[in-house]
């Protein structure tokens, strides 16, 4: 069983779309999160959440939301697409905050 | 905020040699130190992590080293394989657990 699951694997659209992503995970962790990882590879905080409280990174466009329908989800919406918002995005999770995170396989987002 | 800074970018050694990554830190109130592997197409997976209170941690051919005074840590890699080919993450986390510092990532090839 795969401990942190997203899909799709690969998400190919157009300028101005709106899209989403899900994630799953199976480990029974409180807190999920959003991960955004460049051409050059640097891995960027998007949002960590858990039952109580949603930390958002102050430079995501609010274009950028999360849904949590229950604590094993944490979807990722995206409005209104742009160019530089091509890159591979990543769900996670942990027990505590920012302790021991499990990555999913990603999910490339390619917007032409 | 914290700054981890991750040195080299890039590293080659032959297979059976040692490899070496270095990461500094800025925020001496940090107290966590992971370390991640991804390999390509794979989200990144954490193969040690180190608390404050310990100087030096190993598994098997892996080890990191933790210098507070200096705030800089190390991966060690010893009789590395070609399957230890990789990008390598380091990271920190500070006390109050809501932040999560990424250093910028080691490209490691290991030649057969």
């Amino acid at each position: 069983d795969t401990a942190v699951s997203q899909t799709p694997k690969y998400l190919v659209t157009q300028m101005g779309n709106d899209k989403s992503i899900k994630c799953e995970q199976n480990l029974g962790h409180d807190t999920m999160y959003w991960y955004k990882q460049d051409s050059k590879k640097f891995l960027k905080i998007m949002f960590s959440y858990n039952n109580k409280e949603l930390i958002i990174n102050e430079t995501v466009p609010n274009r950028f939301s999360p849904k949590s329908p229950d604590k094993a989800h944490l979807n990722l919406h995206i409005n209104s697409l742009e160019l530089g918002d091509s890159a591979v995005y990543f769900c996670a999770s942990s027990p505590d905050y920012y302790e021991k995170l499990f990555f999913g396989s990603g999910t490339q987002l390619s917007v032409l | 905020g914290e700054n981890v800074e991750q040195h080299p970018s890039t590293l080659s050694v032959q297979e059976g040699d040692s490899a070496v990554i270095k990461c500094t830190y800025s925020d001496s109130a940090s107290n966590y130190f992971p370390w991640y592997k991804q390999e390509l197409g794979k989200g990144p997976q954490l193969i040690i992590d180190i608390r404050s209170n310990v100087g030096e941690k190993k598994d098997q051919r892996i080890a990191v080293t933790l210098n507070k005074t200096a705030k800089h840590f190390s991966l060690h890699i010893t009789e590395t394989q070609p399957e230890d080919s990789a990008v390598y993450f380091c990271a920190a986390s500070g006390n109050t657990g809501n932040q999560f510092y990424f250093g910028t990532g080691t490209s490691l090839t290991v030649i057969p």
